[in-house]
């Protein structure tokens, strides 16, 4: 079974630029999340999708970060302009969790985006 | 939010010894996991644990869900158990479902 995909693998950029990474969950996955992963830290959620409908963005710094899971499977995060501090590890997981019950909803992560901003 | 603390938030071991790695959270929770990040980033899930003990292995864990912690035993520890281990819930009142708030983590180094 395929894992979940992410690209690119590391992206450098200068700040006020714009930056895009990609997730392709596991198949059958309704449920996506994106995570950042600073040094040294936890991840901390930035969003959760369910099929192509936000379950969740109140970490997400909308003014500057966006995301979008149009068809339902693959995603988009967008960071437009990024700031010195959005330096981390940006991680897409997937899990098969619908909604309703609490059952055994394990996440799946994908390798990562590592972004530095110079 | 939920809160969650993880110790210690370093651990030498030598290779062959066993280890317990603690994991505290503020609030009842419907969803525990336990992770090991390896040193290439990846997060691989370890369990998937709100209650009760589980073994896989080397590998074992318990959650006192009604005492708010859990525990993560590594017996005969080897060298490819080093990484990151992290601990990571959701809160019962998270009607949501599902977004784990991690801890902070416990780095493991095993030496040969």
């Amino acid at each position: 079974e395929a894992g979940v995909a992410q690209s690119p693998r590391y992206k450098i950029i200068e700040k006020r630029q714009s930056v895009a990474f990609w997730c392709n969950p596991i198949s059958g996955h309704a449920t996506l999340y994106w995570y950042q992963q600073i040094l040294g830290q936890g991840p901390k959620l930035l969003i959760q999708f369910q099929n192509n409908g936000v379950v969740d963005d109140s970490q997400l710094p909308k003014d500057r970060f966006s995301a979008e899971r149009l068809k339902g499977v693959d995603s988009t995060l967008k960071i437009q302009p990024a700031k010195l501090e959005d330096s981390a590890v940006y991680l897409c997981a997937s899990s098969p969790w619908t909604g309703g019950g609490f059952t055994n909803e394990k996440l799946f992560f994908g390798s990562g985006t590592q972004l530095s901003v110079l | 939010g939920i809160q969650v603390e993880q110790s210690p938030p370093d651990l030498i071991l030598q290779e062959g010894a066993n280890s317990t790695l603690r994991c505290n959270f503020s609030d009842s929770v419907n969803n525990l996991q336990w992770f090991h990040q390896n040193p290439w980033g990846q997060l691989i899930n370890l369990f998937y644990i709100p209650s009760g003990t589980k073994q896989n292995g080397r590998l074992s864990a318990t959650t006192v869900a009604t005492e708010r912690y859990s525990l993560l035993y590594i017996s005969s520890s080897q060298t490819t158990d080093s990484g990151v281990y992290f601990c990571a819930v959701t809160a019962n009142r998270n009607n949501a479902g599902n977004m784990l708030t991690f801890g902070g983590g416990t780095r493991l180094m095993v030496k040969p």
